[in-house]
């Protein structure tokens, strides 16, 4: 079946300093990603909507120049959070359309320290 | 855009039991409804779908039913093992656009 790969599964950063996480389709190819973000016993919040070739589409309430998005070919997006404080500890998942329900990844536990 | 709501947020059967959780929405564009389990540290997975041209969709233990005129969909899932429990979020979505999801149910099959 369809298999989206996430990496890193988990990461601890310093307060100020930046995070990149990545999102790969492994068996085909992704126009569209979505970069969720889910905290403890809570449902997944759509954060952006990831397009190859062209700019993110951000939620609103999202900020676009701390969550940086890249989609540079269609089975990479990548997700940078930048300037990370405490409060941007989460659990970080992305997902993909291999065109029947969406595949997720296996979500990224970020801690801010 | 779309709003969806899903109840209850916990529910508890005992083994052998039928669970049922429910969900609604509000954009008549919606035309996908598909129902995902999580898994305690797990990322969600995909157990059953159902197209808006479709009223009913059954896989073994589960079914998926679906109310257009009404905008609601529900899930069942019969004869509940333990290893039934887990987190399940329904969604909905446009063709080819983004989901929206519930905010999820806690299903707890006690033995």
């Amino acid at each position: 079946g369809a298999v989206v790969s996430q990496h890193p599964s988990w990461v601890i950063c310093k307060s100020g300093t930046s995070v990149k996480i990545e999102c790969r389709s492994l068996d085909f190819q992704a126009t569209t990603m979505f970069w969720y973000r889910q905290f403890p016993k809570q449902s997944l919040m759509l954060m952006a909507t990831s397009n190859e070739g062209s700019k993110a589409t951000y939620e609103q309430g999202v900020e676009k120049d701390k969550f940086l998005i890249n989609h540079a070919s269609l089975t990479l997006s990548t997700l940078t959070v930048t300037s990370a404080h405490p409060e941007d500890s989460s659990f970080y998942i992305c997902s993909a359309s291999p065109g029947r329900g969406y595949t997720f990844g296996s979500g990224t536990r970020l801690t801010v320290v | 855009g779309e709003n969806v709501e899903q109840h209850p947020s916990t529910l508890s059967v005992q083994e052998g039991d039928s669970a049922v959780i429910k969900c609604t929405y509000s954009d008549s564009a919606s035309n996908y409804f598909p129902w995902y389990k999580q898994e305690l540290g797990k990322r969600p997975q995909l157990i059953i779908d159902i197209r808006s041209n479709v009223g009913e969709k059954k896989d073994q233990r589960i079914a998926v039913t679906l109310n257009k005129t009404a905008k609601h969909f529900s899930l069942h899932i019969t004869e509940t093992q333990p290893e039934d429990s887990a987190v399940y979020f329904c969604a909905a979505s446009p063709h080819a656009g983004k989901s929206t999801f519930g905010d999820g149910t806690t299903l707890t099959v006690k033995p």
